[in-house]
């Protein structure tokens, strides 16, 4: 049982390129999210889902976007990559029934 | 959507003392109320929460209590130790809808 697994641990970005965060998890929760976290600072929510198909932006959605095509997945997307975007992303899971929220590793974003 | 505010932002004590934390909501549809603890670069993990239907928890050295009518629930840590030096977060909410995590609070564990 992993849990919630996130790839890559780290990327560097040069302005403007593209890339997707991946995020699985294994224990069949159905709320699944994604959260940025700027230096010493707090969890901003950027999207998040209540079950496959079905997606909605949290706090902080622009220049992202999302999909959750399976139970499992929930993988984010950057287009344009900016400066701004630059620091640590983490997923989480939760389950209705239950509300702990299980975070990833995080990954973390540099672009310069 | 839910405002949330903790306070302190920063807090020190020294090993030993007791530290006491709150989150303040806005939100009174609120019955989940759950706190998390980071440790400087891990992930979140949660450490103790509470359902509306309950005013105190207790786990061994930490405690949360809650005041719905106030909507205001607070961390307590007692016999502080160095390795409960990290940020603390609270993110009240519904089941399933850890939406919005409190700006975090960082706890300092003088030896």
């Amino acid at each position: 049982n992993a849990g919630v697994t996130q790839t890559p641990k780290f990327r560097i970005l040069k302005i403007g390129q593209s890339m997707t965060l991946q995020c699985t998890q294994d224990m069949n929760h159905n709320y699944m999210y994604w959260y940025r976290q700027d230096p010493g600072m707090g969890l901003k929510l950027i999207y998040y889902s209540v079950g496959a198909g079905i997606t909605d932006k949290g706090e902080v959605p622009n220049g992202y976007n999302v999909s959750r095509s399976t139970t499992e997945d929930f993988p984010l997307r950057l287009e344009l990559a900016a400066p701004s975007q630059t620091s640590v992303y983490f997923c989480a899971s939760s389950d209705s029934r239950d509300p702990e929220a299980f975070f990833g590793q995080g990954t973390r974003l540099t672009v310069v | 959507g839910e405002n949330v505010e903790q306070h302190p932002s920063t807090l020190s004590v020294q090993e030993g003392d007791s530290a006491v934390i709150k989150c303040t909501y806005s939100d009174s549809a609120s019955n989940y109320f759950p706190w998390y603890k980071q440790e400087l670069g891990k992930r979140p993990q949660l450490i103790i929460d509470i359902r509306s239907n309950v005013g105190e928890k207790k786990d061994q050295r930490i405690a949360v209590t809650l005041n719905k009518t106030a909507k205001h629930f607070s961390l307590h840590i007692t016999e502080t130790q160095p390795e409960d030096s990290a940020v603390y977060f609270c993110a009240p909410g519904g089941y399933g809808q850890n939406f919005v995590f409190g700006p975090g609070t960082r706890l300092s564990v003088l030896p």
